[in-house]
């Protein structure tokens, strides 16, 4: 049974950074695309971060460009968010999810059940 | 970047009623790279559909997808009282992948 379980989300004061974690099992991590989405309270879902399976090629979008840092550890099967500089508009759950293939099913099939990232003073 | 809209905002029905969810694209999508997801209050979201008809793993019958270019439709034949929830599209043609803002089925 594929489990994504994410850790690392808390309060932290704006400018501040936070780490989050995605402990992976039930499947071949090294063999998955993986992402970092978020959606904050009541709003809808945004992709944030993506990595490919060997961790060689990356995506931000726009709004976390220079700022976040996607990186994985296929030896224990966890993926990473480096947070830096954090503004009040990155306050969300962050999901961690798998992606299914390449292609047709370059989609997220799995995801875990987030961790919420609050930014305020 | 594509633009997403999903229409209508909510849905209201009945257990056992026919639901027809809308997602228009604000250009082509190219492959029918349209997937639609469901989500729980509290939950995260689950895969449904991909490439606009394929159902996911263990997805029941009753979802289907459909539709190709900038419209594609999401229908649930018959509503279960566990299908009221949030639906999104998501186009994955082009980066920035991109979200619709989502439908709410709800109960009559």
């Amino acid at each position: 049974e594929v489990q994504l379980v994410e850790s690392g989300g808390g309060l932290v004061q704006p400018g501040g950074s936070l780490r989050l974690s995605c402990a992976a099992s039930g499947f071949t991590f090294s063999s998955y695309v993986m992402r970092w989405v978020r959606q904050a309270a009541g709003k809808g879902l945004e992709l944030v971060s993506g990595i490919s399976a060997s961790g060689t090629y990356t995506y931000y979008a726009d709004s976390v460009k220079g700022r976040f840092t996607i990186s994985r550890d296929n030896s224990k099967n966890t993926l990473y968010l480096q947070m830096n500089s954090l503004r009040d508009e990155d306050t969300a759950v962050y999901y961690c999810a798998k992606v299914g293939g390449s292609g047709n099913y370059d989609v997220p099939d799995y995801w875990g059940q987030g961790t919420l990232v609050t930014v305020s003073s | 970047e594509i633009v997403l809209t999903q229409s209508p905002g909510t849905l209201s029905l009945s257990p056992g009623e026919r639901a027809t969810l809308s997602c228009r694209a604000s250009q082509g999508v190219g492959n029918s790279y349209l997937a639609w997801y469901q989500q729980k209050p509290g939950q995260a979201p689950r895969l449904l559909i991909y490439g606009a008809s394929g159902r996911a793993t263990g997805i029941p019958d009753r979802f289907s997808g459909s539709g190709s270019g900038t419209d594609f439709t999401l229908t649930i034949s018959r509503l279960e009282p566990e299908d009221f929830a949030v639906y999104y599209c998501q186009q994955y043609a082009n980066f920035p992948r991109t979200f619709g803002q989502g439908t709410k089925v709800e109960v009559k």
